[in-house]
């Protein structure tokens, strides 16, 4: 069964650096999404994305965010200047159609010190 | 915020049914009931969602009150590997899910 896969499975940035997570969804999925968990916390929706924009955003992602499809198979989000707080389990999503159920990668594991 | 009202832990023996309600007395006509679970710290995994009528997968069964104010996910037969977080989502499409603290399953021998 196809997958969405990301990588790394885990990253450790140091404060105010860049990061890019980055993200393959399912090969005919047209709907791409961002959610992030904080350790303990629930699953937080941070981004949609369709038709090369972003469809929906959360009050999360903030400038310091943004997301790219930059050719016909990989999703990232960016985080331009990591912070202590950045640090989560951040899962990418991808679905064919709106209405559709959301497959989830293992997401990537970001530690920022 | 979630819309939804889930109580927080479940037990469930393995092999029996596991029944998780789940409240949603706000819901819109146009809202459908989504059943996601986590296991462990996995990615979110879908397991079944309906509308109005009452759905069956190889996953799980949904029951949707007539009134559409409550629901129930079955696990005709649980097993271990089921223990997980699991999360009743309502909402009109996938493209904004709201997730909220879910109900812990925890499926013992």
């Amino acid at each position: 069964e196809p997958e969405v896969t990301q990588t790394p499975s885990h990253q450790v940035t140091q404060m105010g650096q860049e990061v890019i997570l980055r993200c393959v969804p399912i090969s005919n999925h047209l709907y791409f999404y961002w959610y992030r968990q904080i350790l303990g916390q629930k699953v937080e929706f941070l981004v949609s994305f369709y038709n090369n924009e972003i469809s929906e955003k959360s009050e999360i992602f903030d400038d310091q965010f943004s997301v790219e499809r930059p050719d016909g198979s990989n999703f990232t989000l960016k985080i331009r200047s990591t912070k202590l707080e950045d640090s989560a389990m951040y899962f990418c999503a991808s679905t064919a159609y709106r209405d559709s159920p959301l497959h989830f990668g293992n997401g990537t594991r970001l530690t920022v010190t | 915020d979630a819309k939804t009202t889930q109580p927080t832990s479940m037990d469930c023996a393995e092999g029996r049914a596991a029944n998780l309600p789940c409240n949603h007395s706000t819901i819109s006509g146009n809202e459908y009931v989504y059943w996601y679970r986590q296991i462990h710290s996995q990615g979110p995994q879908y397991i079944i969602h309906g509308l109005k009528n009452n759905e069956t997968n190889e996953m799980a069964s949904l029951i949707i009150t007539e009134d559409r104010k409550s629901s129930t996910l079955i696990l005709p037969h649980a097993t271990l590997r089921d223990t997980a977080v699991y999360y009743c989502i309502v909402a009109p499409n996938t493209d904004k899910l709201i997730f909220g603290t879910g109900t812990r399953l925890q499926v013992f021998p």
